[in-house]
């Protein structure tokens, strides 16, 4: 089965770190695009950062460049997001998503995990 | 950054009416688009993706169509289980962006 684990997430104060994990499995991982995706609460989805199947690429939406990095490990089946700096804004729930090759396969994000819930709070 | 905006925000339907919702990008995006399903609690799912190609498993009754900068997602028949969030979003450049979502629920 298909299927994508995060963890991770708790609660953190104000200028925190947080790590978040996220556990692959029933597919070749080392062959995709993974993304991060957050809801905040009540709120709509937005992406977050996404990275290459070898690690060589990576992008972030503006607001967390500079104080999230995204990682890899192949040989782990393993997707992280280190959290740095957070902020009360950086409450969400953290989804992991599978990204499907674009010009092969149309793309979009076709495997998600359940999520794991980040609390950024005095 | 590429704006998604969708309309409705809200739609009140019922079961078996047809449903339309529409995504507009504010630069053009090709048919690199996909539309995904939310309920409460739950992670999102890809219905569409490529503007109009459905997802395996998905029922046929949804169909999605467009391209360039104006995207709509077709519900044929409202059924039961369609109540929910939808979004669409764009991967035609980053940072990928979705729509703010609609909500369709039970008139």
């Amino acid at each position: 089965e298909v299927q994508l684990v995060e963890s991770g997430g708790g609660l953190v104060q104000p200028g925190g770190s947080l790590r978040l994990s996220c556990a692959a499995s029933g597919f070749t991982f080392s062959s995709n695009w993974m993304s991060w995706v957050r809801q905040a609460p009540g709120k709509g989805l937005e992406w977050v950062a996404n990275i290459k199947q070898d690690g060589s690429e990576k992008y972030y939406v503006d607001s967390v460049k500079g104080r999230f990095t995204i990682s890899r490990d192949n040989a782990k089946n393993s997707l992280y997001l280190q959290m740095n700096s957070l902020r009360a804004e950086d409450t969400a729930v953290y989804y992991c998503a599978r990204d499907r090759p674009m010009i092969m396969f149309g793309g979009g994000m076709d495997v998600w995990g359940q999520g794991t819930t980040v609390t950024v709070s005095s | 950054d590429i704006q998604m905006t969708q309309s409705p925000s809200t739609l009140s339907a019922s079961v078996g009416d047809r449903v339309t919702i529409t995504c507009r990008a504010s630069q053009s995006i090709s048919s690199w688009l996909a539309w995904y399903q939310q309920k409460p609690g739950k992670a999102p799912k890809v219905l569409i993706y490529k503007a109009s190609s459905l997802e395996s498993g998905v029922p046929s009754r949804f169909s999605g169509s467009g391209s360039g900068t104006e995207f709509t997602l077709t519900i044929s028949s409202l059924q039961p289980d369609d109540f929910a969030t939808y979004y669409c979003q764009q991967y035609n450049s980053y940072p990928r962006t979705f729509g703010q979502g609609t909500k369709v629920e039970i008139k």
